[in-house]
């Protein structure tokens, strides 16, 4: 397809479990980006992928977050021990990622995560 | 102080009146700044970008930029029932991970 792909739409899983949730962004695009909204919020920053340079992975907010990006394009975002406040929609965003800051990001319809 | 300020809303306008959305941001190295549209239960959609100081149009938007005053801001003319959304801004502080404010509901009226 011509647009970030999300899988799953919605994942349901119980406390404690691990998950995994995928994206495969536009073809061409190098950078790559995660990011989760709860309910009613902004868009909080998770990390960011740049060819193949280190991530950054500022926005983590736990150790039970970790992220891999494979052969540069499909990367997996993967979620450990899964707590209730990890319930939001996490969205992946791509973009060309060239040497400066002013590409636009393109997001896909994210995947929501609800812990019961 | 949030990095990105946007007021929540909501804010109501008639069908085929001007929209005046508004964004403040704190750092002033930031370089790079968007519009993205966002309807309920659906993934942020892209509709401006503005790089330089003053105005850019798209159609029935403008964004208009001041960097002096860190201030960006969009104008939706003729406004639709269909652009009832939530409008965010997002910035670019050159570390290229976009902040986002938490955006602005608008509702226009038929």
């Amino acid at each position: 397809g011509a647009g970030v792909s999300q899988s799953p739409s919605n994942k349901v899983t119980e406390k404690g479990k691990d998950v995994e949730l995928r994206c495969d962004p536009i073809s061409g695009h190098t950078a790559l980006y995660w990011y989760r909204q709860s309910l009613g919020q902004g868009l909080e920053f998770l990390i960011y992928f740049q060819g193949n340079s280190a991530p950054d992975k500022s926005g983590l907010p736990s150790d039970r977050f970790s992220a891999e990006r494979t052969g540069g394009s499909v990367s997996t975002l993967t979620i450990q021990r899964t707590q209730q406040e990890d319930s939001a929609v996490y969205l992946c965003a791509s973009s060309l990622g060239v040497s400066n800051s002013n590409q636009p990001q393109h997001f896909g319809d994210g995947t929501r995560l609800s812990i019961l | 102080q949030k990095e990105v300020e946007q007021n929540s809303g909501p804010l109501s306008v008639p069908e085929g009146a001007i929209a005046s959305l508004n964004c403040t941001y704190s750092d002033r190295g930031s370089q790079s700044f968007f519009w993205y549209r966002q309807y309920s239960g659906k993934s942020p959609e892209l509709i401006m970008s503005i790089y330089s100081n003053g105005d850019k149009e798209d159609g029935r938007f403008t964004a208009q930029l001041n960097k002096a005053s860190q201030y960006v801001s969009l104008l939706i003319r003729d406004s639709q029932p269909s652009d009832s959304a939530t409008y965010l801004c997002a910035v670019n502080k050159g570390r290229r991970a976009l902040t986002f404010g938490s955006g602005t509901r608008l509702q226009v009226q038929p």
